[in-house]
């Protein structure tokens, strides 16, 4: 397997820009993770699917922030409009129990 | 709640030097461990694990042991390289839930 996928891995964009980061799990994997990790707050987790349905989004920061799960191969974390606090790098990880598979994340500047 | 309390880094050592990662844990039950590393520029990626008291989870020359009565999961390796250099994660994960709870990460640096 290729391990989890995330696209982009780099994005630079403008204050109040939309953003997407995309990403493709392990396949057979039931369990999927937004994280953002920041030198200020460390790893911090966003948003966490089981098979496909959001059961805790309580670490989202904020109504700009949104992730959906069409599939069990595809989940996507839109903000709308970014801003520049919202730089940081964001992970996704899969899991099928208690370990977890991230990818390689997005490096997410916004000027 | 479930909480992961690791030394502050960074470690810094000299190649060939012991290592030890103080990690401690509270948690209700009987958690799984486990110990990620992250490598510059990479995602975290699952060294060892352990899921029972007692239990020693190994891999590339880490070693960890599921300590109950002191709640406790120290790293440790014999003789660190310049390649191990990278930030390490400690993590639980208990009960029904598949959310981990992580450390705030120890970064290590070995020098030639």
């Amino acid at each position: 397997d290729a391990g989890v996928i995330q696209s982009p891995r780099h994005e630079v964009t403008e204050m109040g820009q939309e953003v997407t980061l995309r990403c493709k799990p392990i396949s057979g994997h039931n369990s999927l993770f937004w994280y953002r990790q920041t030198m200020m707050r460390g790893l911090e987790l966003l948003i966490y699917f089981n098979n496909n349905v959001p059961i805790d989004d309580s670490g989202m920061p904020e109504d700009r922030f949104s992730a959906k799960m069409p599939n069990a191969s595809f989940s996507t974390l839109k903000i709308q409009p970014s801003e520049p606090r919202d730089s940081a790098v964001y992970f996704c990880a899969s899991s099928e129990a208690y370990e977890q598979y991230f990818g390689p994340g997005t490096r997410l500047t916004v000027t | 709640g479930d909480s992961v309390t690791q030394m502050e880094g960074p470690v810094t050592l000299s190649e060939e030097a012991f290592l030890t990662i103080n990690c401690t844990y509270t948690a209700t039950g009987y958690p799984s461990l486990f110990w990620y590393v992250q490598y510059p520029g990479e995602g975290l990626q699952l060294l060892l694990k352990a899921t029972k008291a007692d239990d020693k989870g190994s891999n590339k020359g880490f070693e960890a042991t599921y300590r109950k009565e002191t709640t406790s999961f120290h790293l440790e390796k014999g003789s660190v390289q310049v390649s191990d250099s990278a930030v390490y994660f400690c993590a639980l994960a208990s009960g029904g839930s598949y959310i981990p709870t992580f450390g705030r990460g120890t970064s290590l640096i070995v020098h030639p």
